[in-house]
């Protein structure tokens, strides 16, 4: 079936520093990949909707220039937080979409940033 | 903006008892999906339904699709601790359906 990974599953960092995490889709290509936080007991939060080739698409909320987001092929996105701090913490998870509706999850990124 | 509740927050049922998740769209959807995130881990997708009054079954779960397709349902007969986990619904966003909007979410605890 369908598989997405996630690297790293867990990242801690010092406030101030960015971190990149990646994803992608191992056994499917994905026309879009989306990018969502989840903070502790609640729900998936939509990031940013990633096409490949194209700018991403940010929620409202969402600022842009700290969430960098790059769709450099139908595999792969990455994510990057830059100059963290710690109300960045939270798990980040993408998904993968190949074709209308289902979509496959990654195993999240846990950061922590201190 | 559009939102996707979902009641109750938090379940806590004996095991082997029924338990059901509602889901409730302020909009109509075109789908809804269903989704499984164990504790620690990430959401898993269950099943799609489509169609107005949709019934599907996968074992001991039965999904339902509303008539007016703008609330779901998700029923577990006799839970097992298998069981345990968030339950969300989710469905395409109304400004862009490619983008997919998560409900609040469904704790499900079980008394061994």
């Amino acid at each position: 079936g369908a598989v997405v990974s996630q690297h790293p599953s867990r990242v801690i960092c010092k406030s101030g520093t960015s971190v990149k995490i990646e994803c992608r889709s191992l056994d499917f290509q994905a026309t879009t990949m989306f990018w969502y936080r989840q903070f502790p007991k609640q729900s998936l939060m939509l990031m940013a909707t990633s096409n490949e080739g194209s700018k991403a698409t940010y929620e409202q909320g969402v600022e842009k220039d700290k969430f960098l987001i790059n769709h450099a092929s139908l595999t792969l996105s990455t994510l990057t937080v830059t100059s963290a701090h710690p109300e960045d913490s939270s798990f980040y998870i993408c998904s993968a979409r190949s074709g209308l509706y289902e979509q496959y999850f990654g195993p999240g990124t846990r950061l922590t940033v201190t | 903006g559009q939102q996707v509740m979902q009641i109750p927050q938090y379940q806590h049922v004996q095991e082997g008892e029924d338990f059901t998740t509602y889901c409730n769209s302020s909009t109509t959807l075109s789908n809804i999906q269903w989704y499984k995130q164990r504790p620690g881990g990430h959401p898993v997708f269950l099943i799609q339904l489509v169609k107005s009054g949709e019934v599907k079954k996968q074992k001991r779960l039965t999904f339902q699709f509303g008539e007016a397709k703008k609330n779901s349902s998700l029923h577990i007969t006799a839970t097992q601790t298998t069981d345990v986990g968030t339950y969300f619904c989710a469905g395409p966003g109304y400004s862009s359906a490619s983008k997919i909007i998560f409900g609040s979410g469904t704790r499900l605890s079980i008394r061994p």
